[in-house]
């Protein structure tokens, strides 16, 4: 299974709700990385988890809480998002160093968030 | 931050011609990867190349990296309409902060492709 699974596909929130993003993986990726994707732009990281310890966060708002359950499942819970917080949101898993064939990520097809 | 500089921005081409992509970066690295999407879609790995290598095959893509000029291109011989897409350099470096560690892909701006029939 080479597969990263994210849900949902779309989300359209107001600025006072909660929601959560989930992203789940079963390849044995022991890091597991957020990435925010504007229109015509490039993925930006966000946070970035190694054996379920958060291990970067990229000065991102507080908005945005991660949370690394387990080693296959990572969440992002959103709060009090502003409109500019619309994007494609890309779940990515990878080898950690030191266990590495191919120190590639694998990318879920993220979830389209639409704030309002 | 970004840190790889793709150009062109935009290519048109026919089918059956090559296409090439050049990306350029600024710091060290441990290795360059190519990344694809499909409009709004998740990215998909095309092909690595490690800092000591210098050219990588796979299939009909060729990947050249030269570490002395920080650069990348990436040639896709043969296009075909089902390559239109979006591609993307990023540069991959080790983060060892807090513990076990992660590779940390910085990516470029991108080069969106359109092959046409």
């Amino acid at each position: 299974d080479t597969e990263v699974t994210q849900t949902p596909k779309h989300l359209v929130m107001g600025m006072t709700n909660k929601k959560s993003l989930k992203c789940e993986q079963h390849m044995g990726h022991r890091a597991m990385y957020w990435y925010k994707q504007k229109a015509k732009k490039p993925p930006e990281l966000m946070f970035v988890y190694s054996y379920e310890k958060l291990s970067i966060n990229e000065s991102v708002p507080s908005r945005f809480s991660p949370e690394c359950p387990n080693s296959s499942l990572l969440n992002l819970h959103l709060h009090a998002l502003q409109p500019e917080d619309s994007a494609l949101y890309l779940c990515a898993s990878g080898p950690v160093p030191g266990r590495v064939v191919r120190e590639t990520q694998y990318f879920g097809p993220g979830t389209r968030l639409l704030v309002l | 931050s970004q840190q790889g500089e793709e150009d062109p921005q935009a290519l048109s081409i026919q089918e059956g011609e090559n296409a090439t992509m050049n990306c350029s970066y600024k710091t060290s690295i441990n290795n360059l990867q190519w990344y694809r999407q499909n409009s709004g879609r998740g990215l998909v790995h095309l092909i690595l190349i490690r800092s000591n290598e210098r050219e990588k095959h796979s299939g009909r893509l060729r990947v050249t990296l030269d570490t002395s000029k920080k650069s990348s291109s990436l040639l896709i011989t043969a296009s075909r309409a089902a390559d239109t897409a979006s591609y993307f350099c990023a540069t991959a470096a080790l983060n060892l902060y807090s513990g076990a560690g992660s590779y940390q892909l910085t990516f470029g701006k991108g080069t969106k492709l359109s092959v046409i029939p």
